[in-house]
């Protein structure tokens, strides 16, 4: 069955610390990869979308992914991190030609200041 | 303004009512979901329609319907709730373009059955 693993369940850094998530999925076929943020309280925004050609992707607030095909991986990163980016993150893939939606556990991050 | 609308926010209720969660979206999109997010944040697809015709029934009991009155609202309706219905609901919206649209999320709907 396809799925979404997240290592990281529960990242605490300081301000201005790298950020790195990880994200590996199992299917073996064409992926649709994608990080939404869920800030505490409110619904799931896209932080970044990977479809196809350069694997190293960037989205909003300074956040960027890379695709790794043959680790099967979307990891997550930012250079330096705020306290306003303390939320939920969650990885997603959308296998093949399904309109399905699958997410990982997501990651807790708590940025203290 | 908003995108994807859910009411209502907070639903408390008791074991064995019935009751229901509304969503509209406003994108345009033909394609409408239903995700339920567990107390350890975990997300899972319920129910997806496109153009008021389901296409993904994942495996939830009976007890859960969905209803889709055209293509801008699907709603979910609750029959005998349960202890482990409570949840948060997220109601969420795309094109069906398969794979690549990605989805555009409601505010989520708190349900909390005592």
């Amino acid at each position: 069955a396809q799925s979404v693993s997240q290592h990281n369940h529960h990242v605490i850094l300081s301000e201005a610390a790298s950020l790195e998530l990880g994200c590996n999925y199992s299917y073996g076929g064409t992926v649709n990869l994608f990080w939404y943020v869920q800030y505490p309280g409110q619904h799931l925004q896209l932080l970044l979308k990977y479809f196809s050609g350069d694997p190293l992707v960037k989205g909003i607030k300074g956040f960027e992914a890379e695709f790794i095909k043959s680790k099967f991986s979307f990891n997550l990163r930012k250079p330096s991190v705020q306290w306003s980016d303390t939320a939920e993150y969650f990885c997603a893939v959308k296998p093949g030609n399904t309109g399905k939606l699958i997410f990982g556990q997501g990651t807790t991050l708590q940025v203290k200041p | 303004d908003t995108a994807v609308s859910q009411t209502p926010k907070y639903l408390v209720t008791q074991m064995g009512n019935d009751k229901s969660i509304k969503c509209e979206q406003n994108l345009g999109h033909d394609t409408m979901y239903w995700y339920k997010q567990d107390s350890k944040k975990f997300l899972k697809i319920m129910f997806s329609y496109n153009n008021k015709e389901l296409i993904i029934n994942e495996t939830v009991p009976n007890r859960f319907s969905p209803k889709s009155p055209d293509k801008a609202h699907l709603n979910l309706h609750i029959n005998s709730l349960e202890l482990g219905d409570s949840a948060v609901y997220f109601c969420a919206s795309s094109h069906h373009d398969t794979s690549k649209s990605p989805l555009h999320f409601g505010n989520g709907t708190r349900l909390t059955v005592t």
